[in-house]
């Protein structure tokens, strides 16, 4: 069964340090989200791409945040300038299509910022 | 304002019983989704229903949604200790102008069963 696929599972960085987050969404899906949940707390909506560029944001997803598709498999996402409070596990997602299919989600990437 | 507030935040029953988990919400919705998080892993998608449906069955799993009164709950029945885990809700509110609204999740409900 296709699945949301994402690197690496645990990253650990400095504060200050830029870090980029993969995913491989499914195949043949078209919308990509990020997602992030901070240690004991609800899951959170970044961001969500369609048609290479970005769809929606939400207010967490300042400028210090990007996402890019750079090929056919991969979709990224970016932070510049990392914060203590960056430390969350971030979540992909992706779905066949807008009409309020499923989302599938990767099994996520637990970043700490040190 | 807060959407998908799931009660009860924690439920431990013994194996075997019926587990039911409440969720909340409070604007329009496209459809509703649960989720299951084993600790400290990722989300796995349980069953969808849209705004339109009422009830919907999954194997051991029924989820029921009242748009009137803005909630759904989840019936796990004859539990196992493997369906220990975090349960949350999640709304969807696509329009249809075609947007990939992202879900809105609640703070989930912690399941534990008791073998």
């Amino acid at each position: 069964e296709p699945e949301v696929t994402q690197t690496p599972s645990h990253q650990v960085t400095q504060m200050g340090q830029e870090v980029i987050l993969r995913c491989v969404p499914i195949s043949n899906h078209l919308y990509f989200y990020w997602y992030r949940q901070i240690l004991g707390q609800k899951v959170e909506f970044l961001v969500s791409f369609y048609n290479n560029e970005i769809s929606e944001k939400s207010e967490i997803f300042d400028d210090q945040f990007s996402v890019e598709r750079p090929d056919g498999s991969n979709f990224t996402l970016k932070i510049r300038s990392t914060k203590l409070e960056d430390s969350a596990m971030y979540f992909c997602a992706s779905r066949n299509s807008g009409g309020g299919d499923t989302q599938y989600f990767g099994p996520g990437t637990r970043l700490t910022v040190l | 304002s807060q959407q998908g507030e799931e009660d009860p935040q924690a439920l431990s029953i013994q194996e075997g019983e019926n587990a039911t988990m409440n969720c909340s919400y409070k604007t329009s919705i496209n459809n509703l989704q649960w989720y299951r998080q084993n600790s400290g892993r990722g989300l796995v998608h349980l069953i969808l229903i849209r705004s339109n449906e009422r009830e919907k069955h999954s194997g051991r799993l029924r989820v029921t949604l009242d748009t009137s009164k803005k909630s759904s709950s989840l019936l796990i029945t004859a539990s196992r200790a493997a369906d220990t885990a975090s349960y949350f809700c999640a709304t969807d509110a696509w329009d249809s102008g075609g947007g990939a609204d992202g879900l809105t999740f609640g703070k989930g409900t912690h399941l534990i069963i008791q073998p």
